[in-house]
């Protein structure tokens, strides 16, 4: 089983600012097989990013997925209000497909 | 419009059963894989199951597997988790989720709202 370490519990940040979270694998996922998933409280996760680096429909440019092997990161360039949420990686290359713990990023 | 609506879940009792529903509607259900994700409360995202379109290969999670079956009705539109033996930690919601086409899109892109199951005496 892969196990996928997001290194920050949270991240204190304010509006505008760059946010970096990083998903650690504990073995190299196969074929970049890494997805990002947003989620709000009350709702079901939202994809943002698959296979490391592909937006998912309708989600906007200022969120970038980035990484090969066992380190990947999504990018948040500049936060708007409405990105303070919990953020997820899931690996999808080999079952189980596991997530990491999440990060959560709140408002500083 | 891609919509998948859940139901089935519950109180039930440790060592009980539940089946968990999923209606899907606005594509073409055979042709996607389809998968469970829980969530415990305040928890993080758990993988339960997948299940490809045709129904040939269907993969669990170590901590459900003998204990739940995932199944689908391409004739109904419909996915479902029949749960066995339950146990409290089985407490979650259940979110129905889509994958995208292709063997390399096994990432859950539509989700469900999610329903409630609890394992409590």
């Amino acid at each position: 089983e892969i196990v996928l370490t997001q290194s920050a519990g949270t991240l204190s940040l304010s509006p505008g600012e760059r946010a970096t979270l990083s998903c650690r694998a504990s073995q190299s996922v196969s074929s970049n097989y890494l997805a990002w998933y947003q989620q709000k409280p009350g709702q079901a996760p939202r994809l943002l990013i698959y296979a490391a680096s592909s937006r998912a429909t309708g989600i906007p440019d200022r969120f970038s997925g980035s990484g090969s092997g066992t380190d990947f990161t999504l990018t948040i360039s500049r936060l708007e209000p409405e990105d303070f949420a919990v953020y997820y990686c899931q690996q999808y290359g080999s079952s189980p497909r596991t997530f990491g713990q999440g990060t959560k990023v709140e408002i500083k | 419009e891609v919509q998948m609506v859940e139901s089935g879940g519950g109180l039930v009792k440790p060592g009980g059963s539940l089946r968990l529903s999923c209606a899907a509607s606005g594509f073409i259900f055979s042709s996607y894989n389809m998968n469970w994700v829980r969530q415990a409360p305040g928890k993080g995202l758990e993988w339960v199951s997948s299940i490809s379109g045709s129904s040939t290969y269907m993969y669990y999670a170590d901590s459900v597997k003998g204990r739940f079956t995932i199944s689908r009705d391409n004739a109904k539109n419909s996915l479902y988790l029949q749960m066995n033996s339950l146990r409290a930690e089985d407490t979650a919601v259940y979110y129905c989720a889509r994958s995208d086409l292709g063997d390399n899109s096994a990432y859950s892109h539509y989700w469900g709202q999610g329903t409630l199951v609890t394992v409590s005496s």
